[in-house]
């Protein structure tokens, strides 16, 4: 299965400041996934990544808040952006393992925000 | 509306003994099921997978078992080892798509 390398592993940043959070896969796919997990609650899926076309948003998130790319089959970004204290999450890149194994995730990034 | 719930937040079972994680979810056109493990500091990795054809999958240690009727599936460690410590969550998946619905997790301590 794919190997995804994510990083920052974490951070600590100050409200109303941007954060980029990036994933590299070893492998090309087409499609990327964008998760947030927030304390004591289940992974939330808050968009896929296309290359080459606008990511598509889960219900409740919007690309301001939550700018992606995905300028090649290997590599995502997304950015949190104008961050609040209710933005502290881990975020978790993932990549469609194919059957049976479901999504392959990055390592994540856990952000706590000030 | 949480379609996929994991109801015991935490679990503490001896070593050598049985863990049993439990699972429920709402929505009847999921037909595939799949157990994540989470240790702090990584990524889930994926543990072991359930076809809603099948009422059980094993591999190794791990069994997972399914009740359509009953909309609930189960995950089964035996023996239970101490490395089993971590966070499980189960997701499920819409026929031919590719998002997973997952659960809120389940933190299993094994006790040596």
């Amino acid at each position: 299965s794919a190997v995804i390398s994510q990083k920052p592993s974490r951070d600590i940043c100050q409200r109303g400041t941007s954060l980029t959070i990036q994933c590299q896969v070893d492998s090309q796919v087409t499609m990327m996934f964008w998760y947030r997990q927030q304390p004591g609650q289940s992974l939330t899926l808050i968009a896929t990544a296309n290359q080459g076309s606008e990511a598509t948003y889960e219900s409740g998130f919007v690309i301001d808040k939550f700018p992606i790319s995905r300028p090649n089959l290997t590599f995502s970004t997304l950015t949190v952006s104008n961050m609040s204290p209710e933005d502290s999450s881990i975020y978790l890149c993932s990549v469609d393992g194919g059957f049976p194994y479901g999504y392959t995730f990055g390592s994540g990034t856990r952000l706590t925000v000030v | 509306d949480q379609q996929v719930k994991q109801n015991s937040p935490s679990l503490s079972v001896q070593e050598g003994r049985i863990s049993i994680l439990n699972c429920d979810y709402t929505n009847s056109m999921f037909d595939y099921f799949l157990w994540y493990k989470k240790y702090p500091a990584e990524g889930p990795t994926f543990l072991i997978s359930i076809s809603s054809i099948k009422d059980k999958n094993e591999d190794g240690r791990f069994t997972v078992f399914l009740n359509k009727s009953a909309k609930h599936l189960s995950l089964h460690i035996v023996p239970s080892q101490p490395g089993d410590s971590a966070v499980y969550f189960c997701a499920a998946a819409h026929p031919g798509a590719q998002k997973l619905v997952f659960g809120q997790g389940t933190r299993l301590t094994i006790n040596p």
